[in-house]
């Protein structure tokens, strides 16, 4: 396997289920994001981790929580969702912490979630 | 006001066309401009990246940054069908670690 991967691509749930989605980096990079993607709308940075210590929460419902166990893993845990957050959430990866010159994110193919 | 504006589109063009995809943006502290494309299915990928004003080529890519204006640009010579995907504007501060996003503009190259 080789870039990011991500797990499941496609995930139904029920508003009373508890899911989780799985993100991988096989680039050896110090920092993990979640995005949200929903159409017609900007990618929504929802998590950034760095060196595993969570440095951004941009104000995300407590219905999502992240966990970062290394650099290289990312999890995205589900509860009690809303048929709202039916999205493509993508994990990214990033050599470095500051958005600066050359620091660039890699993006799995993200998860497709429906929320029912 | 939102940080940075993409007209979605869909935009279709004939092959061989000069494709334009552009984004204008509200905050001045921005440095780093980038395009990203994604097809259907995938995450998107970094096509181009550029630093402060000024153009950039890469084959038929062309990034232009006018920050004077809070506009950045996306050129495509001789479009191809493959060229077909959503075109996203991004771009960061100088310090920090929050990429802002356009909403995407849909591409489809007729053959």
């Amino acid at each position: 396997e080789t870039g990011v991967t991500q797990t499941p691509r496609h995930l139904v749930m029920g508003m009373t289920n508890k899911k989780s989605l799985k993100c991988e980096q096989h680039l050896g990079h110090n920092a993990m994001y979640w995005y949200k993607q929903s159409a017609k709308k900007p990618l929504e940075l929802m998590f950034v981790y760095n060196f595993k210590e969570q440095t951004e929460n941009n104000s995300v419902p407590s219905r999502f929580s992240p966990e970062c166990p290394n650099s290289s893993h990312l999890f995205l845990h589900l509860h009690t969702l809303q048929p709202e957050d039916s999205a493509l959430y993508l994990c990214a990866s990033s050599q470095g912490r500051l958005a600066a010159l050359n620091n660039e994110q890699f993006f799995g193919p993200g998860t497709r979630l429906t929320v029912l | 006001q939102k940080e940075v504006e993409q007209d979605p589109g869909p935009l279709s063009v004939p092959e061989g066309a000069i494709v334009s995809l552009n984004c204008t943006y509200s905050n001045s502290a921005f440095q780093y401009f980038m395009w990203y494309r994604q097809y259907s299915r995938k995450g998107p990928e970094l096509l181009m990246y550029t630093y402060s004003s000024g153009n950039k080529e890469d084959g038929r890519f062309t990034a232009q940054v006018d920050k004077s204006s809070k506009y950045i640009s996306l050129f495509i010579r001789d479009s191809q069908p493959s060229d077909s995907a959503t075109y996203l504007c991004a771009m960061s501060a100088n310090t920090g670690n929050q990429f802002y996003f356009g909403t995407g503009t849909s591409l489809t190259v007729i053959p």
